[in-house]
């Protein structure tokens, strides 16, 4: 089965430009994630579709990130404008989320690579 | 508060050794842990997972097993390879349930 993609892999910017990620979940994942992972640190939640709805953004900071999963299928996470601090790896994840997935756990969240991002 | 760490930051080992990884956590709630590991320029990946009904669970040369008395887990790689070498993070869920909380991750560097 394919995996999570994600493009671009890398992306170079100036601060105040703007910037946006794409993400394809595997097929028939219904919940799609977005993650933001500073160098050193755990991947940081930013927001959580299910389907094309959003269940969860309360650490996604709207006032320069917004996200959108048109059709419930792919997603894309934009930046405008930038800042220095946002340079990190921004990680897409998707999971099935269904409790009859035989012999595996229904909240196995499978990840793209990431696009690592940096904001000069 | 929700919080999900690990004692150690670095640990090197030498090929064919056990490896013990820990983690603390801080919201006694929480029902279900998950284990990733992160190769250098990948994502992360699903190790193994265990719910808090379980103290031990065992998977391909993996083990997590759980203290829910002093909020700790860790995991165990048994006869740790080259190819293990990655961040390793433990993860559980927000209060919510709806968004995994990750600890900051140790790094396992084995030396053949």
């Amino acid at each position: 089965e394919a995996g999570v993609a994600q493009s671009p892999r890398y992306k170079i910017i100036e601060k105040r430009q703007s910037v946006a990620f794409w993400c394809n979940p595997i097929s028939g994942h219904a919940t799609l994630y977005w993650y933001q992972q500073i160098l050193g640190q755990g991947p940081k939640l930013l927001i959580q579709f299910q389907n094309n709805g959003v269940v969860d953004d309360s650490q996604l900071p709207k006032d320069r990130f917004s996200a959108e999963r048109l059709k419930g299928v792919d997603s894309t996470l934009k930046i405008q404008p930038a800042k220095l601090e946002d340079s990190a790896v921004y990680l897409c994840a998707s999971s099935p989320r269904d409790p009859s997935t035989v012999g595996r756990s229904p909240y196995e969240q499978y990840f793209g690579p990431g696009t690592r991002l940096t904001v000069t | 508060g929700e919080s999900v760490g690990l004692h150690l930051p670095t640990l090197s080992v030498q090929e064919g050794d056990n490896s013990i990884i820990n983690c603390a956590y801080s919201n006694s709630a929480s029902d279900y842990f998950i284990w990733y590991k992160q190769e250098s320029g990948k994502g992360p990946q699903f190790i193994i997972d265990i719910r808090s009904n379980m103290d031990k669970r065992q998977g391909q040369r993996v083990t997590v097993l759980l203290n829910k008395t002093v909020k700790h887990l860790s995991l165990q790689i048994a006869a740790t390879q080259p190819g293990d070498s990655a961040v390793y993070f433990c993860a559980d869920f927000n209060q919510a349930g709806t968004a995994l909380i990750f600890g900051k991750g140790t790094t396992l560097s084995v030396s053949s």
